[in-house]
């Protein structure tokens, strides 16, 4: 079946480094969707990109999305203690509506000051 | 004013049991969701309601039924639980096919 796969799994940044997770799909995505999910919190939508080779900034967040329309990364530029938590991919699902989401198993990020 | 909500926050029972988890969102969105986190962060789809039907059913065991009242809720009741039923349970909304909200989740503990 349709799969997401994410790396990696953790990692580990002094605050000021910069941060990025890959994300793979094993079938072409109409899109794919960031979410971010504090300790302890619910996932929060961070965007939606539908274009192939689309580049997208949030502040310090760069989103791309590959040509192929099978992968995509999230790069942050000097991380700060607030980007801790876990950042997931997802892709719409093979369902008919194509409303579920496949979420990848996400990156954890750590930040000491 | 609480986009998504759900209740319990926890919920601690005992296997065998039944229970149930409230879902309510009050954004106007079309399709409603239940997703499953396991203790490692994985976030797994269980079920999707659109407009009071249901349009996925994942491979989740038939213990698991989700009911809607109507468009703003989606319950989800759980018979029989099990070990292994542990997790944090999310309900999410959309306006479907664009982004989720996730409500705050029910941490679900058997023993």
């Amino acid at each position: 079946g349709q799969q997401v796969m994410q790396i990696p799994q953790y990692q580990h940044v002094q605050e000021g480094e910069d941060f990025t997770t890959y994300c793979n799909s094993s079938t072409t995505l109409s899109n794919i969707q960031w979410y971010k999910q504090r300790p302890g919190g619910h996932p929060v939508f961070l965007i939606q990109l539908v274009k192939s080779g689309e580049v997208k900034k949030q502040k310090r967040l760069t989103f791309q999305f590959g040509e192929a329309k099978k992968n995509s990364s999230l790069h942050i530029t000097a991380t700060q203690t607030t980007d801790v938590g876990t950042y997931f991919c997802a892709g719409p699902g093979t369902d008919q509506a194509g409303t579920a989401l496949i979420f990848g198993k996400g990156t954890t990020l750590s930040v000491s000051s | 004013d609480t986009a998504v909500s759900q209740t319990p926050k926890y919920l601690v029972t005992q296997m065998g049991n039944d229970k149930s988890i409230k879902c309510e969102q009050n954004l106007g969105h079309d399709t409603m969701y239940w997703y499953k986190q396991d203790s490692k962060k994985f976030l797994k789809i269980m079920f999707s309601y659109n407009n009071k039907e249901l349009i996925i059913n994942e491979t989740v065991p038939n213990r698991f039924s989700p009911k809607s009242p109507d468009k703003a809720h989606l319950n989800l009741h759980i018979n029989s639980l099990e070990l292994g039923d542990s997790a944090v349970y999310f309900c999410a909304s959309s306006l479907s096919p664009y982004e989720q909200y996730f409500g705050p989740g029910t941490r679900l503990t058997v023993t």
